[in-house]
């Protein structure tokens, strides 16, 4: 079993929908929680940074940790086709994640215009 | 732009071939990671050094190695490579190690043929 499991998708939804991604995970150490986006060909770039259980919301974008059940979600609001590229959920023990991020493999998303 | 540069963009070596990947960190930043992504293990943690010195290792082949120099940038070294060596690699880097995002680089695609 891996410790981080990300469905790959394809995810496809019309534009302005609501986007629901998410990731479960094995190892209970697990406090620090992130979503980066991975465009075609770029590196990751961070979208949200989370400790702990909880909701975090920026923008479009909303974070929820539930360590009880270890399960990640991101939601994406108001959805626009330059949201469409590979969602990768990661997550640490350590604060800075000294001893690396753990990453699922990520879920490509497709925004229909 | 996260302000990390890794060069070159892309490689293509052959078989027992030895490489040199480099990294620059964003001004500042004091920490560099190395991540290995395929299409089958995703985004895999390599090796961590912090001003100069390692500091966490992951999943790093005995075959390749890093460091980092006094102007803080790294470089990971890649030898007798194989055709299962072909990835894309990424460096991140952060400001210190504890509580601190990761910016990632633009990566550098190997190709071992």
């Amino acid at each position: 079993q891996k410790e981080v499991e990300q469905d790959p998708g394809p995810l496809s939804v019309p534009e302005g929908a609501i986007v629901s991604l998410n990731c479960t995970y094995s190892n209970s150490a697990f406090q620090y929680f992130m979503w980066y986006r991975q465009y075609s060909r770029k590196g990751p770039e961070l979208l949200m940074y989370t400790y702990s259980s909880g909701n975090k919301e920026d923008g479009r974008f909303t974070a929820q940790v539930d360590k009880s059940s270890k399960y990640i979600s991101l939601f994406i609001r108001d959805s626009q086709p330059s949201d469409s590229a590979t969602y990768l959920c990661a997550m640490s023990d350590s604060g800075g994640g000294a001893d690396g991020l753990t990453f699922g493999k990520g879920t490509h998303l497709i925004i229909q215009p | 732009d996260s302000g990390v540069t890794q060069t070159p963009k892309h490689l293509i070596t052959a078989t027992g071939q030895r490489v040199t990947l480099r990294c620059s960190p964003r001004s500042g930043d004091l920490s560099v990671y190395w991540y290995q992504q395929s299409l089958d293990q995703g985004l895999q943690f390599l090796i961590h050094y912090y001003n100069g010195e390692e500091r966490a290792k992951g999943n790093i082949l005995e075959r390749f190695s890093a460091q980092q120099f006094p102007d803080l940038h790294s470089e990971l070294n890649l030898s007798s490579l194989e055709l299962g060596d072909s990835a894309l690699y990424f460096c991140a880097s952060s400001e210190g190690t504890a509580q601190e995002t990761q910016y990632f680089g633009p990566g550098t695609r190997l190709l071992v043929l």
